[in-house]
């Protein structure tokens, strides 16, 4: 049982454009977001978190937004560049204590340019 | 920082064989967590740990699989005997418990990729 899903194994979008990537969890007890980002041979990295207080969280050219009624948030990246080009894992976790991640599959995201 | 060293980068072995991952974590860090990547499954949580006593090995999948953390900065895992169905790359992952949004980011290793022939 995918506690974690994100339903889009892959998804191109052009150089420049706005890449939106998304994930839904079905534990509603989860209370903090993550979005991690893995190249070929590496491990994955940290991307950007929010917490279920919030509803938008901000980084640059990356923006988590969480809908906890819908129970989704989902990934923008803008302006999107060649170097995004990687797979993005949604990861969903408890807000205290220092728990695992339960992760998502991946969307594999190729940036055209 | 050097960031989560796991070593071997690979491993081929045969079935049969004992098969040995080692994990050293960020200093400083006192969790640490295995995963498996496979192409089925995702990456899911295998065994944490919180200052070095083993939290949930649930995930564990049978009776072959066992880790250790002897002391805060080294952690194995271990498989005996290996299956070809064990083949997957294996992640160790490591954080800090504290306050705010800095909590809980695990910071992973580049992984050990495992074939077991």
């Amino acid at each position: 049982d995918q506690q974690v899903k994100q339903n889009s194994p892959s998804l191109s979008v052009q150089e420049g454009r706005i890449s939106i990537l998304n994930c839904d969890y079905t534990n509603s007890m989860f209370d903090y977001f993550l979005w991690y980002k893995k190249y070929p041979a590496e491990g994955p990295t940290f991307l950007i978190s929010i917490s279920s207080i919030k509803d938008k969280n901000e980084d640059g050219r990356f923006t988590v937004f969480l809908n906890k009624s819908a129970k989704h948030l989902s990934l923008h990246i803008v302006p999107s560049q060649p170097g995004d080009s990687a797979v993005y894992f949604c990861a969903a976790s408890f807000l205290y204590g220092n728990t695992p991640l339960v992760f998502g599959k991946g969307t594999r995201l190729s940036v055209i340019a | 920082d050097a960031g989560v060293i796991q070593s071997p980068r690979h491993e081929v072995t045969e079935m049969g064989q004992e098969v040995t991952l080692r994990c050293k974590p960020i200093s400083g860090h006192n969790s640490l967590f295995w995963y498996r990547q496979t192409m089925m499954r995702g990456l899911e949580l295998l065994i944490y740990f919180n200052n070095n006593v083993p939290i949930d090995d649930s995930g564990m999948p049978e009776d072959r699989f066992s880790a250790k953390m002897p002391n805060a900065s080294f952690s194995t895992l271990k498989i005996q005997p290996s299956e070809p169905r064990d083949s997957a790359v294996y992640f160790c992952a490591s954080s800090l418990e504290g306050r705010g949004l800095a909590k809980n980011i695990q910071y992973f290793g580049a992984g050990t990729r495992l074939s077991v022939l």
